[in-house]
């Protein structure tokens, strides 16, 4: 069976420090692959997506990258936070070649920006 | 630009009693309709799908209707219970280039016993 991880699971950071937050997934080849960001009552917002090594795509300006090194590995960067980073933290994959485009969720990362 | 709305105040009702949820969009017409639960501290989990050519879809105490003219989405749990307590968000398909999901902000469901 699939399984999705992302960590840490909980990271608190200073204004102007480096992001790296990582997602793999398992049981699974050539996902397509998501990070969103859920702030706090609010719906999730796509960041970015992949649909295959090294193929990121962009869906909102903002000082966050994503890189896709190998096929089950998803991550998320920023070279200087700002408060305005803080909120939960999920990536997702969903299975190549679907139109429906269900898609399974990791477990979250919450980042609190001081 | 496509927009998403669900209840944002809170739906308490009594155990036994049927929820109903309600998603609407505006500004695209949707192939597929998702319904997601979201625990607190969660990432979402997959409940349902529903395709524009069906009208209803069940799966034990879950049913979802989908009215492309209306362009909404109602979502009954019946026999509800403590534990169907949750986040229940709404995406529908967008197809612009590539097909994505967008995801309401979801209604927080109360169950009491």
């Amino acid at each position: 069976s699939q399984t999705i991880h992302q960590w840490p699971a909980t990271l608190v950071q200073p204004v102007g420090s480096p992001l790296s937050l990582e997602c793999t997934v398992e049981g699974t080849s050539n996902p397509n692959l998501y990070w969103y960001r859920q702030a706090a009552g609010r719906g999730l917002q796509l960041l970015f997506y992949s649909v295959g090594i090294g193929q990121i795509s962009s869906e909102v300006p903002q000082n966050l990258s994503a890189s896709r090194p190998q096929d089950r590995q998803f991550i998320l960067s920023s070279k200087k936070l700002l408060l305005s980073d803080s909120g939960f933290y999920l990536c997702a994959w969903s299975p190549v070649g679907r139109a429906d485009e269900t898609q399974y969720f990791g477990p979250g990362t919450r980042l609190l920006v001081l | 630009s496509q927009k998403i709305e669900q209840n944002s105040e809170a739906l308490n009702i009594q155990e036994g009693k049927t929820a109903t949820l309600t998603c609407n969009y505006t500004n695209y017409s949707p192939a597929y309709l998702q319904w997601y639960r979201q625990d607190p501290g969660r990432g979402p989990v997959f409940l349902l799908l529903i395709r524009e050519n069906e009208k209803e879809k069940r799966k034990e105490r879950l049913k979802v209707t989908f009215d492309t003219t209306l362009k909404q989405s109602l979502f009954h749990i019946t026999a509800s219970q403590p534990a169907d307590s949750a986040t229940y968000l709404c995406a529908p398909i967008f197809s612009g280039g590539y097909n994505k999901l967008i995801f309401g902000a979801g209604t927080r469901l109360a169950v009491h016993p």
